[in-house]
């Protein structure tokens, strides 16, 4: 366990389904991210929070919507998907620090979509 | 904005040979970080070096940070099948905005024949 839990692990959705990923972190931390890992584009980083405030959106559609209504809690709503949103959401934390201290990302287990 | 490179994308070898794997930034780096994704798994932090010209050791693992701090390289040696897996680089930026901002190499997939 890295302190890092994301559900659901697996989650099948149709194109006019609107569902949520949960991120949830056990560790203190006060930066939380959204990543989506596919075949053609490996960690594509899609949102940042930083003191529950989003800082970074790397221009994701606005189908998927995040939510950070705490720093130990992380919300990715999904609407309206595409089949090419398939993919391996990972959610990380880490600790906004010194880069000469301990920065280092935290993954989750991740959540595997797959849009019918 | 910040980019890092890594290469080569897939790498396989027979079990007992070395490994290498390069990282490359267009920006200095503050410190790059290192990590190792099972198949099927999540990545999992490695090590993170911080000092230009830093060397560390994880056994049969050598990582590298660059005098420039633009660059990383990771060096198995004699590869084991519990090597296996996509080695990522990820760089934290040396100054502007975004110091949390990690941004991932796209990861050298291992295979190890046996």
């Amino acid at each position: 366990e890295t302190g890092v839990t994301q559900t659901p692990r697996h989650l099948v959705m149709g194109m006019t389904n609107k569902k949520s990923l949960k991120c949830e972190q056990h560790l203190g931390h006060n930066a939380m991210y959204w990543y989506k890992q596919s075949a053609k584009k490996p960690l594509e980083l899609m949102f940042v929070y930083s003191l529950e405030e989003r800082v970074e959106n790397n221009s994701v559609p606005s189908r998927f919507s995040p939510e950070c209504p705490n720093s130990s809690h992380l919300f990715l709503h999904l609407h309206t998907l595409q089949p090419e949103d398939s993919a391996l959401y990972l959610c990380a934390s880490s600790q906004d620090e010194d880069p000469w201290m301990n920065t280092e990302a935290f993954f989750g287990q991740g959540t595997r979509l797959t849009v019918v | 904005g910040q980019q890092v490179m890594q290469i080569p994308q897939y790498q396989h070898v027979q079990e007992g040979e070395d490994f290498t794997t390069y990282c490359n930034s267009s920006t200095t780096l503050s410190n790059i970080q290192w990590y190792k994704q099972r198949p099927g798994g999540h990545p999992v932090f490695l090590i993170q070096l911080v000092k230009s010209g830093e060397v560390k050791k994880q056994k049969r693992l050598t990582f590298q940070f660059g005098e420039a701090k633009k660059n990383s390289s990771l060096h198995i040696t004699a590869t084991q099948t519990t090597d296996v897996g996509t080695y990522f680089c990820a760089g934290l930026p040396d100054s502007g905005a975004g110091s949390y901002q990690l941004t991932f190499g796209k990861g050298t997939k291992l295979s190890v024949i046996p």
